[in-house]
């Protein structure tokens, strides 16, 4: 879908240690997201983007942080991964402009143990 | 913050019975979107409206939106098994801010 691709697509660490996703997408679109999917919770906001350094935080912010040093990449680092951390992560780029129809990535399973 | 409920939070059909599911909002709605996750799939974006009491359909998929802008429906008519998964609302309460979601529902039809 729309170019967009996550890496890696699961990774387990341990508590404590610093993990990066990567979300990539070719077709030069300005606005990304990251989001987390928890039962229960649906799809909750992390951090997003609207453009080459330009990044706000989202509902649950605490504990990440994000880089958009290039349009096409928008990195997710859990600063000391906690278990609570343990979710699937999505990325998400609004191919229609801001917040319209956003096109998702297939996702990152993350286990902190 | 702003929310947006969702109900049912799980939904079995036998196949070729009708679904339902409701988006609620506390406040107005600049527009509200839905979409569909597959088991072990990522969200797919279905449809977005932005009018009062705007109606969309596609195929067995009918889409409402409310006159007050602030509940909306997805209604399946004569489902299949290719239905199943879990539908989110997601809806913005002014322009410009983020999208917010719906808990979703999960829809589990019997062959």
């Amino acid at each position: 879908d729309a170019g967009i691709t996550q890496s890696p697509r699961h990774k387990v660490t341990e508590t404590g240690t610093p993990v990066t996703l990567r979300c990539h997408q070719t077709e030069n679109h300005r606005y990304m997201y990251w989001y987390r999917q928890d039962p229960g919770h649906g799809l909750r906001l992390i951090h997003y983007s609207y453009g080459v350094k330009d990044t706000d935080k989202g509902e649950v912010s605490d504990g990440y942080s994000v880089s958009r040093s290039k349009t096409e990449d928008f990195l997710l680092t859990l600063e000391s991964a906690t278990s609570s951390q343990t979710s699937v992560y999505f990325c998400a780029i609004s191919v229609g402009g801001k917040n319209y129809g956003y096109t998702f990535g297939s996702g990152t399973r993350l286990t902190v143990v | 913050g702003q929310q947006v409920m969702q109900i049912p939070q799980y939904q079995h059909v036998q196949e070729g019975e009708d679904f339902t599911t409701y988006c609620n909002s506390s406040t107005t709605l600049s527009n509200i979107q839905w979409y569909k996750q597959r088991p072990g799939g990522h969200p797919v974006f279905l449809i977005q409206l932005v009018k009062s009491g705007e109606v969309k359909k596609q195929k067995r998929l009918t889409f409402q939106f409310g006159e007050a802008k602030k509940n909306s429906s997805l209604h399946i008519t004569a489902t299949q098994t290719t239905d199943v998964g879990t539908y989110f609302c997601a809806g913005t309460h002014n322009a410009g801010n983020m999208l917010t979601f719906g808990g979703g529902t999960r829809l589990m039809v019997k062959p």
